[in-house]
C-alpha cells in the first residue's frame, strides 16, 4: 500500500538554527499538509498546500515557517530560526483529489528536538 | 471558536465492547473522521461519517448525529493491540480539506 514517507525520523538542532523537514506524499495525491504534535498534546494543524500554493494555514504557521514543493515528489517544511517551543513531532499528510470524504494519510513523523 | 471534546482516558477488558464519544461545536461541518494513534506513531484512518447514522467496518463502527454535534466510535471484541489513542477530527466545510483534531482518548485494554 502506498505511504507517505518522512525524513529524517529524528532531528536535533540548536535554538536559532534553520531546519528543513522533508516529506514524499503519496504519488496520486494532490493535497498536502503539515501537522505537529507536542508531546502529550493534540495533533495541531499547521498548513495545507494545493496546486503549488498554500490553501490554508493556522495561527501557529507564522513567518518563521515556510513550505515548498521543490520538485514533483517532495514537500518540505522549513523553520527559519527554531525556538525551544518548536520541539514536537511533525507529521506530513496527503489526501486524494475529489470529494471531501478523502481521509488524510499521515507519514511516520519527524521528531524535532530544539536544545 | 472550535471545540472538539473527547474523554481523556478509558479502560476496557479484552473481548469486551467500548464506546468512545466525541462532541463538537464548530463553525462549519463537512465530515467527521476517527483515527487511531499508537504511542510514538502516526495517526491511521479508521472511519468517516458525513451523514447521520452508523458506519460499520469490521470490529469498528462509527455513529454521527449532526443535529446533536455528536459522534461515537464503537470497538467490539477488544484486543490488546487496540490499546492506543483514538482521535476524533472534523472537516469544517466543503472549501477546506484540513482536519481539526480533538485531544484524543487514550484507551487501555486490560487482560
Amino acid at each position: 500500500e502506498p505511504e507517505v514517507t518522512q525524513t529524517p525520523s529524528h532531528q536535533v538542532t540548536q535554538m536559532g538554527q534553520e531546519v528543513i523537514l522533508r516529506c514524499v506524499p503519496i504519488s496520486n495525491h494532490l493535497y498536502f499538509y503539515w501537522y505537529r504534535q507536542i508531546l502529550g498534546q493534540k495533533v495541531e494543524f499547521l498548513v495545507s498546500f494545493y496546486n503549488n500554493e498554500i490553501s490554508e494555514k493556522s495561527e501557529i504557521f507564522d513567518d518563521q515557517f515556510s513550505v515548498e514543493r521543490p520538485d514533483g515528489s517532495n514537500f518540505t517544511l522549513k523553520i527559519r530560526s527554531t525556538k525551544l517551543e518548536d520541539s514536537a513531532m511533525y507529521f506530513c499528510a496527503s489526501s486524494e483529489p475529489g470529494t471531501g470524504q478523502s481521509p488524510l494519510h499521515f507519514g511516520n513523523g519527524t521528531r524535532l528536538t530544539v536544545t | 471558536g472550535q471545540n472538539i471534546d473527547q474523554p481523556t482516558e478509558m479502560t476496557a477488558t479484552e473481548g469486551a465492547i467500548v464506546q468512545i464519544n466525541c462532541t463538537y461545536q464548530t463553525s462549519g461541518f463537512n465530515g467527521l473522521f476517527w483515527y487511531q494513534q499508537h504511542a510514538g506513531e502516526a495517526p491511521t484512518f479508521l472511519s468517516y461519517n458525513v451523514l447521520d447514522g452508523l458506519e460499520e467496518k469490521g470490529r469498528f463502527s462509527s455513529f454521527l448525529s449532526r443535529s446533536k454535534g455528536y459522534s461515537y466510535l464503537l470497538l467490539k471484541e477488544l484486543q490488546m493491540k487496540d490499546s492506543a489513542s483514538y482521535l476524533c477530527a472534523v472537516r469544517m466545510d466543503t472549501g477546506r480539506r484540513a482536519l481539526t483534531f480533538g485531544s484524543g482518548t487514550r484507551l487501555q485494554v486490560q487482560p
